[in-house]
Formats: structure tokens, C-alpha cells, sequence
């Protein structure tokens, strides 16, 4: 099983519609992210924690929100879904400590996300 | 805040070929590190190579290596004896030391490795 799953891979919706992105992971870091890819400017950061407790806006939060339920589990909604947040959308992780894996992203396997 | 480029959107290399990948950025930290990752068409990241900033010497991963040019702001890709399992997109990625592990990104480049 992936380390970083995130649900559903692909989602087709309509505007005005709630959607929420799930992710949980198994890796045991306490780091986790949402990033949005878009064809021509790579991958932009959503949201991000570092902890249940602490929550951090990102450079492109406007329309979003998230929810981290617990260590393992990091959800991205999408409260009245629009045609321009049609993207890909990536739930990562990452560890707390330095050394060797310092700044390595351990990213789910995407949810592309249709807004019509 | 920082900022990553790629300037090259897509190229093509000939299978056993060498290709370099483009990648500069713009930081006023000191001390920072710098990314490529590969997305191969099962959508999946995957981290290629890290370099450290304070480290001179060019990080190398069997056949990728980095030509990191610290003052030119310039950490491009060279991939060596080109596969067809490298095509993917690539990406650039920053992390300042103050950026609490935030990676910051580049917008990809389409590579395609013919046979």
C-alpha cells in the first residue's frame, strides 16, 4: 500500500459543489501539505501543518480550507467549487528532522479535479 | 520571497544521449536547498537529486548529476546516458532555511526521451 493515499484519484463535479480531498498516510511524519498543479506553473502550495494543532495558509488558500484530523489524516475542501480550481492536487509529507532527508516531500499519487 | 524559473517548457533527447535541464532562482537567504523532482506519467513525485547550498561540490545521483552555480543563482539537471523510463516532467524546487521545509517549485520541463 502507498505511503501518502490520497482519495478520490480523480473527481468530476459541478459549479457550487462542496468537495473534499482526503489524505492519510502511514509514514509517521508529522508534516503534511496541499499543493495544486497546474500545466505551465508547476506546483503551488495550498495549505499547510506541522502539527494537529497548527494550520498555515499557503500562497493560493483563497477558496479553500483544510482539516487535520489527526497525525495521519489532512483534508483539503473546496466549499463552492469553481471552473479555475480545475487541477491537480497533491497531499505531501515530509519529516520533522534534518540530516539526510531534510526538504524531501513524500507526495500522494494525486486527485485530478474537474470543475464544470 | 523566493522564486524559481524554467525557462525550457518541453525537450527531447535521443535515448543514450546527455540533455542538461535549466533552473535558476531568486533568494535572499543565505543558506537553502535546491530540488529536482521527476513526475513520470503515473503522476507520481519523486525526488531525484538535493543539493545543499554551503556544500560546493556538485551532488550526483548515478546517472544525474547538478552543475550548481551558487553566485549565477543557476542548479540545472544533467542526465547521462538517457533512458525512456527519464521521460517525465521536472521539476525545480527551493527550500530557504527559514522556510520551515515549504518547498517552493518551478513550473516543470516536458521531457521526452525518444528511442
Amino acid at each position: 500500500d502507498a505511503d501518502v493515499t490520497q482519495t478520490p484519484r480523480n473527481r468530476i463535479t459541478k459549479t457550487g459543489k462542496r468537495i473534499m480531498l482526503e489524505c492519510s498516510q502511514t509514514k509517521g511524519h508529522d508534516r503534511m501539505y496541499w499543493y495544486r498543479q497546474d500545466p505551465g506553473l508547476g506546483l503551488r502550495l495550498i495549505y499547510y501543518s506541522f502539527d494537529v494543532k497548527d494550520i498555515n495558509k499557503g500562497e493560493i488558500s483563497d477558496g479553500y480550507s483544510v482539516s487535520r484530523q489527526a497525525q495521519a489524516k489532512f483534508s483539503l475542501s473546496l466549499e463552492s467549487a469553481i471552473p479555475n480550481q480545475t487541477a491537480l492536487y497533491f497531499c505531501a509529507t515530509s519529516d520533522l528532522a534534518g540530516g539526510i532527508s531534510i526538504g524531501e516531500l513524500f507526495f500522494g499519487e494525486g486527485s485530478r479535479l474537474t470543475v464544470l | 520571497a523566493q522564486t524559481v524559473t524554467q525557462s525550457q517548457p518541453e525537450m527531447s533527447v535521443q535515448e543514450a544521449e546527455t540533455v542538461t535541464l535549466s533552473c535558476t532562482y531568486d533568494t535572499s537567504e543565505s543558506n537553502y536547498y535546491l530540488f529536482w523532482y521527476k513526475q513520470p506519467p503515473s503522476r507520481q513525485m519523486i525526488l531525484v537529486i538535493r543539493q545543499e547550498a554551503y556544500k560546493q561540490q556538485n551532488a550526483t545521483e548515478n546517472r544525474f548529476s547538478v552543475n550548481f552555480q551558487k553566485a549565477a543563482k543557476s542548479f540545472s539537471l544533467k542526465i547521462s546516458d538517457s533512458q525512456l523510463g527519464d521521460t517525465a516532467m521536472y521539476f525545480c524546487a527551493f527550500m530557504g532555511e527559514t522556510s520551515g521545509s515549504r518547498l517552493t517549485f518551478g513550473e516543470g520541463t516536458q521531457l521526452t526521451v525518444n528511442p
